[in-house]
């Protein structure tokens, strides 16, 4: 049982290089999200997908593109990586409200980003 | 929009002491609520959460928080802590719709 998985666990950049940082779950939920994790600002949710084909901005979008092809995947895209994005990364999923478990969230052990 | 409030940044205590971590958050409306704790280098793990009923929740590894709707409130508890439990621990809130928002952490170190 997996769970949520996220690769990878570590990412050194330079300033202008684009990456990928994958995401896959295999609990069958529908909603997916990426947060960044950084020092006294708690957890702020970057985008967010409710199911297949559907994805939306959160509170801090910009700079990161994503896309929802399958119910079990969903990577995070850079750009083109700026040291503001130096940070933690934690894919996340969990049920609909109303549907199956209690909505929340289960995250991945996290993907260390560091931008030169 | 919602927020979360968590007062203390930094919370020390000594070991076997009890603790008190606080959570506020803006709206009076329904909503589910969570306390995640994520130990060094590691991802966040749910602690415990309200969803309805009784307000006093007890969660994982002996803690438990109460549900105050008046004072918007949903603060953690435990009567005795241990080592093992230094560590970060984030209040979030969910109301009907789909997103999470997350307080800004406290950490808890317990020194012996």
């Amino acid at each position: 049982n997996a769970g949520v998985t996220q690769t990878p666990k570590f990412q050194v950049l330079k300033t202008g290089q684009s990456m990928t940082l994958q995401c896959a779950q295999d609990m069958n939920h529908e909603y997916m999200s990426w947060y960044r994790q950084d020092p006294g600002m708690g957890l702020r949710l970057i985008h967010y997908s409710v199911g297949a084909g559907i994805t939306d901005q959160g509170e801090v979008p910009n700079g990161y593109n994503v896309s929802r092809s399958t119910t079990e995947d969903f990577p995070l895209r850079l750009l083109s990586a700026a040291p503001s994005q130096t940070s933690v990364y934690f894919c996340a999923s969990s049920w609909p409200p109303g549907q199956g478990d209690t909505g929340e969230l289960f995250f991945g052990e996290g993907s260390r980003l560091t931008v030169l | 929009a919602q927020s979360v409030t968590q007062l203390d940044s930094q919370v020390p205590v000594f070991e076997e002491a009890p603790v008190e971590l606080r959570c506020n958050y803006s709206s009076s409306v329904s909503v589910y609520l969570f306390w995640y704790v994520q130990y060094p280098n590691q991802g966040l793990q749910l602690l415990l959460k309200y969803l309805s009923g009784s307000t006093l929740v007890k969660g994982i590894n002996g803690f438990e928080a109460e549900f105050n709707k008046s004072q918007t409130s949903f603060h953690l508890r435990k009567p005795s802590v241990h080592i093992s439990d230094t560590a970060e621990y984030f209040c979030a809130v969910k109301d009907y719709g789909q997103n999470f928002v997350f307080g800004p952490g406290t950490r808890l170190s317990v020194l012996p």
